[in-house]
């Protein structure tokens, strides 16, 4: 079955914890990203990867950094989790070559910062 | 330059009728405009999408209308049923790169 898959799917921490979210995908898609969704502020891009080792910041980048060693996947790395990063994370991915953008995404992630 | 706007913020009709859910973006350089749909505790998915040299695209019950120089886009669901009740967000990009969403419809079809 063609999906995104992330992990963990809930994760309630401590600031200042070093974390991953993970996040695979078995398309083969060249396109892949990170979304936070927040109530009343819809999805905010966090990072996108056009291809392998290729990553560009979004609109919300502080506080994130990511990494797109292999196609498939593409973790999320919280280096110093504060309480403003509580939020529901997306992971998504798309084909992306020919124009062809349609997102996937995954079943999302809760993270709470105490 | 990067917002997109959205209205209305929640938005109720009876079965059969017609839901409209209004978006608004700035940044010209824009060039794919996706409405996605997403159910409680599931991820967005796709439900429709349009580039800007159309002014209109339908599929099944719904519909994008696009109108370039006012750089407002809207959807239309026809015949609404209880089954599309859903939060919908409309999304602006440049050429699937940067993704810019709204802040969501919340969209009760009440039975």
């Amino acid at each position: 079955e063609a999906q995104v898959t992330q992990n963990p799917r809930y994760l309630i921490t401590v600031t200042g914890k070093k974390l991953t979210v993970t996040c695979s995908q078995n398309m083969n898609h060249e396109y892949m990203s990170w979304y936070r969704q927040d109530p009343g502020l819809g999805l905010r891009q966090i990072y996108y990867s056009m291809n392998v080792e290729v990553t560009d910041k979004g609109d919300v980048p502080e506080g994130y950094k990511v990494s797109r060693k292999e196609k498939r996947n593409f973790p999320l790395i919280l280096e110093s989790p504060s309480p403003n990063q509580t939020s529901l994370y997306f992971c998504a991915s798309s084909l992306s070559i020919g124009g062809s953008y349609e997102q996937y995404f995954g079943p999302g992630t809760r993270l709470t910062v105490t | 330059q990067q917002q997109v706007k959205q209205s209305p913020q929640s938005l109720i009709v009876q079965k059969g009728g017609i839901s409209i859910i209004n978006c608004a973006y700035e940044n010209t350089a824009f060039d794919y405009f996706p409405w996605y749909q997403q159910f409680p505790g599931k991820g967005p998915a796709l439900l429709i999408a349009i580039r800007p040299d159309v002014s209109e695209k339908k599929e099944g019950r719904f519909t994008i209308s696009f109108n370039k120089s006012a750089k407002q886009f809207s959807l239309h669901i026809m015949d609404s049923q209880p089954g599309d009740s859903a939060t919908y967000f409309c999304a602006a990009s440049n050429y699937g790169q940067n993704f810019v969403f709204g802040p969501g419809t919340r969209l009760s079809v009440l039975p």
